[in-house]
């Protein structure tokens, strides 16, 4: 069964970092291409990151240059460096398995691009 | 403001039919069929239940459904169970460096 377990959320000052931690179980994370999605309180959902299978990674442009996303292959385990925190991140931030392709019923290869599993989430509050 | 539009909320009874929508651009939805659909309830971890805009995947009731008119995608809940009240959001991939575009989510509620 797959499942991914966040954790290392909580209260953290403004200009303060927080690592996030993403367990996961049932599947290879190295293998996969993998997510960061996060809520703001009363807002909707909004991307953050995604690293490729080969380790390519990508960030939203209200993160770039403060969040690193990076796994541990030896552990299943994904993870979100999160610097000069701001009040905006305030957030529950999900991780979430991305499916890139797949093989239809015929046996034909189809390119997609959605999230399969996702995590319960784990809550950042950047606050003074 | 999320880049997609949905309605906040949506209401049936048990037995009805409802839809949501959810409206982009021409650089998401009307260009691209990588929309999917997911169902959240308060502290869980969101459910996909459409994705590439009508395929349902494995275990997902056939009472949900979705489909695409030009920059509108739909999602379509037919006889209403009280146990499909939940947030529904909807998603597109983007070609842009933005990756994926979020609707604002709406909250189903089964009367």
């Amino acid at each position: 069964e797959v499942q991914l377990v966040e954790s290392g959320g909580g209260l953290i000052q403004p200009g303060g970092s927080l690592r996030l931690s993403c367990a996961a179980s049932g599947f290879t994370v190295s293998s996969n291409y993998m997510s960061w999605v996060r809520q703001a309180p009363g807002k909707g959902l909004e991307w953050v990151s995604i690293i490729y299978s080969a380790g390519t990674t990508y960030y939203a442009d209200s993160v770039k240059g403060r969040f690193t996303i990076s796994r541990d292959n030896s552990k299943d385990t994904l993870y979100l460096q999160m610097n000069s925190l701001r009040a905006e991140d305030t957030a529950v931030y999900y991780c979430a398995r991305v499916v890139t392709y797949y093989y239809d019923s015929s046996g034909f290869y189809r390119e997609s691009y959605y999230f399969d599993y996702w995590g319960q989430g784990t809550l950042v509050t950047v606050s003074s | 403001q999320s880049a997609l539009t949905q309605p906040a909320s949506v209401s049936g009874s048990p037995g009805q039919s409802i839809t949501i929508s959810c409206t982009g651009t021409t650089s998401d939805v009307d260009i691209c069929d990588y929309v999917s659909w997911y169902q959240h309830l308060p502290g869980k971890a969101p459910k996909l239940m459409i994705y590439d805009v009508t395929k349902r995947p494995s275990g997902v009731s056939n009472r949900f459904s979705g489909s695409k008119s030009a920059n509108t995608a739909s999602l379509t809940i037919s006889g209403l169970q009280p146990e499909d009240e939940a947030d529904y959001y909807c998603t597109s991939y983007t070609s842009s460096s933005t990756y994926w575009v979020f609707g604002g989510g709406t909250k189903l509620t089964v009367l």
